[in-house]
């Protein structure tokens, strides 16, 4: 599975857009992107997955470049309910999904 | 609805003690399950998964094992704990193949191995 990378931390003021960025240089063309996240004490929960067009669903809007080396997940209105840290996963097997350190978004009033 | 349960919710463990922890799903059929392991501050690992009864692939080699003796019952053990076996443990299942990429976890057990 291709490798991601992304910030360790971003804030975000509440109301406002998050844009979370992930980047995966490597991902192979059968290979799709998911973004799970996971709040404090709690198990990761899905939000979005894509391949290669533009997602949205209720929580969030998954942008995946045209070169597939990279894609934003967009929050488009932050609350502080979203505080939590988002992990972006590029894998072609769903069983084995490799959750790295992902990013810790800090939503403020 | 489905929902999955895990317990304990904490456990405080010598170490070279035994460990058992259990998941259960209730609501779904022929689920995959999962088990994985958070330590402090750290993603998730993955320890072991299952597409049915039986079946059990290992991801990391280790002094864990796991069995899936029931369609919807998976069972994480050991038969002597270490230190850096301390840490928060998650159960997951999917459904089929039309929505495996969807993984819903339990609460957790938050083992702690003195």
């Amino acid at each position: 599975d291709a490798k991601t990378t992304q910030p360790p931390s971003m804030d975000c003021a509440e109301g406002r857009a998050a844009n979370l960025p992930c980047n995966h240089s490597t991902i192979s063309g059968n290979e799709y992107v998911y973004w799970y996240r996971q709040i404090h004490s709690q198990g990761p929960q899905y939000i979005i997955h894509g391949l290669k067009n533009n997602e949205t669903n209720e929580m969030a809007s998954l942008i995946i470049t045209e070169d597939r080396k990279s894609s934003t997940l967009i929050l488009p209105h932050a609350t502080l309910r979203d505080t939590a840290v988002y992990y972006c996963i590029a894998s072609h097997n769903f069983n084995k999904f490799y959750f790295g350190s992902g990013t810790k978004l800090n939503v403020k009033p | 609805s489905q929902t999955i349960h895990q317990w304990p919710a904490t456990l405080v463990q010598p170490v070279g003690s035994p460990l058992s922890l259990e998941c259960t799903v209730e609501g779904t059929s022929n689920p995959n399950l999962y088990w994985y392991r958070q330590a402090a501050g750290r993603g998730l690992q993955l320890l072991f998964y299952s597409v049915g009864i039986g079946q059990i692939s290992s991801e990391v080699p280790q002094n864990l094992s796991a069995s899936r003796p029931q369609d919807r019952q998976f069972i994480l053990s050991s038969k002597k704990l270490l230190l850096s076996d301390s840490g928060f443990y998650l159960c997951a299942w999917s459904g089929g193949l039309g929505t495996a990429y969807e993984q819903y976890f339990g609460p957790g057990t938050r083992l702690t191995v003195t």
